[in-house]
């Protein structure tokens, strides 16, 4: 499954929104359970990535609210409701319904 | 408090061998699958092997497929990636992820990343 987000990167006010999607070449949504097998990270110079959201829009714990994701099937979203300098980061969406595991290109966020 | 630490990176020539350990703590690696994960420089992630708590699954991206070797010892705590036949774009940080379900899952946690240089 091939991941494609856009845009490779973006400029954002603070305060400001910030929106990244994420589309899959084929659906990941497994209809047995209605769940969509999607991932994002966040990841910061010189760090590992750092898990954001699991099953698509399930927020990790210590992830601050103003991070959001959402979609199904194919089409996903992950939101920044109002930049922080600290969300500065390459974010990457990541599918786990089938092997091999697979990686959007990631999109660089910055301060405009 | 869960943690991965890798080693065993380090530069190497185009054909070499090279074997990296992930050590675990906090959590109890015998319950959990891994795998790891590979980041060329300046590029984006590549999941690279598998394998699930009994060693008993074990998966391989196609671009290390009969050259890399993935193994684990559950007593000691620990993951290896044995390395051979490597090449130039072989150079990556490699990561140690946690598979969080008992299948295919996401990575959580994630080690700080061992560096492997390939060059002559």
């Amino acid at each position: 499954i091939v991941m494609t987000q856009s845009p490779d990167s973006l400029a954002v006010s603070l305060g400001e929104r910030a929106t990244i999607t994420c589309k899959s070449s084929q659906s990941v949504l497994y209809s047995s359970n209605n769940k969509n097998y999607l991932a994002w990270y966040q990841q910061k110079p010189g760090h590992p990535p750092k898990l954001l959201f699991y099953w698509a829009s399930t927020r990790q714990s210590g992830v601050p609210d103003r991070f959001s994701g959402s979609g199904s099937g194919t089409d996903f979203t992950l939101t920044i409701s109002s930049l922080q300098a600290e969300d500065v980061a390459l974010y990457y969406c990541q599918q786990y319904y089938t092997t091999p595991r697979t990686f959007g290109q990631g999109t660089k966020v910055e301060i405009k | 408090e869960m943690q991965l630490v890798e080693s065993g990176g380090g530069l190497v020539q185009p054909g070499g061998s090279l074997r990296l350990s992930c050590a675990a703590s906090g959590f109890n690696l015998s319950n959990y699958s891994m795998s790891w994960v590979r980041q060329a420089p300046g590029k984006g992630l590549e999941w690279i092997s598998f394998i699930s708590s009994g060693s008993t699954t074990i998966y391989y991206a196609d671009s290390v497929e009969g050259r890399f070797t993935i193994s684990r010892d559950n007593a000691k705590k620990s993951l290896f990636l044995q390395m051979n036949s490597l090449r130039a774009e072989d150079t990556a940080v490699y990561y140690c992820a946690r598979e969080v379900l008992r299948g295919l899952s996401w990575f959580d946690p994630w080690g700080q990343g061992t560096l492997v240089t390939v060059s002559s």
